[in-house]
C-alpha cells in the first residue's frame, strides 16, 4: 500500500523552514527520501533503517519514528535549489527489496 | 564513469505496436527495476528483477513484459494490451543483499502515443 505524503504542497521564501511527512498503514524496514526536479529522474538523498539513527545531509535531515511507522524530512534555512517534488519510498513486505512511493510533496521557494 | 543509460529519451508508440524501452548499468548492481510516472503522479513499480533469469511483476505489470538476459541490461516492453501507455518510464538499480543501500535511477524515457 502506498505511503501516505503530507503537505502535497508548499511554498516558501529563500530561508524558511519546511518539514515533509510520509506516513505508512505497514511496518516499515527502511524509508528512502528522493528530490526530482521537473522532467528529471528521482535523486536520492538519503535512506533511514528500522533501528537506525536520524540522517543528516547539509541542511537537510529526516527522522524515522519506527512506532508511527511513519517519517519526516526537514528542510532548514531553504534555498532556492531546494525545489522540486519530494517522495518517500517505503520497503515494506519481506523480501520484496524494490519501494513504494508516496504521491509526493512539491516544494517550491521563490527569492 | 558508473550509472544508469536508459534509450531513447523520448518514443512514440503507435496503435497495436509493441515498443521497446532499453535500461543499461555499468554499476556491477544484481537488481534492477522498472518504475512508471504520469503527470504530477508518484512512481509505480512495473517489474523487478533481483538476479540474472529471473523477475517479478509490481503493481501495475499488465500490459507489459521483461527479459534479464545479463545482468547489466533489463529492457522494458511495452505491448500493444497496454491501453494508456503515455507516461514517462525510470529504470533504477540497486545491490543486492542488504537492506543498506538504496535504488538509483536512470534518466528516464519519456513515451507518447501517436
Amino acid at each position: 500500500q502506498q505511503p501516505v505524503q503530507s503537505p502535497q504542497a508548499v511554498i516558501l521564501r529563500e530561508g524558511e523552514d519546511a518539514v515533509i511527512n510520509c506516513s505508512s498503514s505497514k511496518a516499515l524496514y527502511s524509508v528512502h527520501w528522493y528530490r526530482q526536479k521537473h522532467g528529471e529522474a528521482p535523486v536520492f538523498l538519503m535512506i533511514l533503517l528500522k533501528g537506525g539513527e536520524q540522517k543528516g545531509h547539509e541542511k537537510i535531515s529526516a527522522s524515522f519514528n519506527e512506532k508511527k511507522q511513519q517519517s519526516s524530512l526537514y528542510l532548514t534555512a531553504s534555498q532556492l535549489s531546494y525545489s522540486g517534488t519530494y517522495f518517500c519510498g517505503t520497503e515494506t513486505p519481506p523480501g520484496r527489496r524494490a519501494l513504494t512511493f508516496g504521491s509526493g510533496t512539491r516544494l517550491q521557494v521563490q527569492p | 564513469d558508473g550509472g544508469i543509460t536508459q534509450s531513447p529519451k523520448y518514443l512514440f508508440r503507435k496503435e497495436g505496436q509493441n515498443v521497446t524501452l532499453s535500461c543499461e548499468q555499468n554499476l556491477n548492481h544484481d537488481a534492477m527495476y522498472w518504475y512508471r510516472q504520469d503527470p504530477g503522479q508518484g512512481l509505480r513499480l512495473i517489474y523487478y528483477s533481483q538476479i540474472v533469469n529471473d523477475f517479478q511483476k509490481g503493481d501495475i505489470a499488465e500490459g507489459y513484459s521483461v527479459s534479464r538476459e545479463k545482468k547489466e541490461s533489463f529492457p522494458l516492453t511495452v505491448t500493444s494490451a497496454q491501453k494508456n501507455p503515455t507516461a514517462f518510464y525510470l529504470c533504477a538499480s540497486s545491490i543486492e543483499g542488504t537492506r543498506q543501500e538504496t535504488q538509483y535511477f536512470g534518466p528516464g524515457t519519456r513515451l507518447l502515443v501517436l
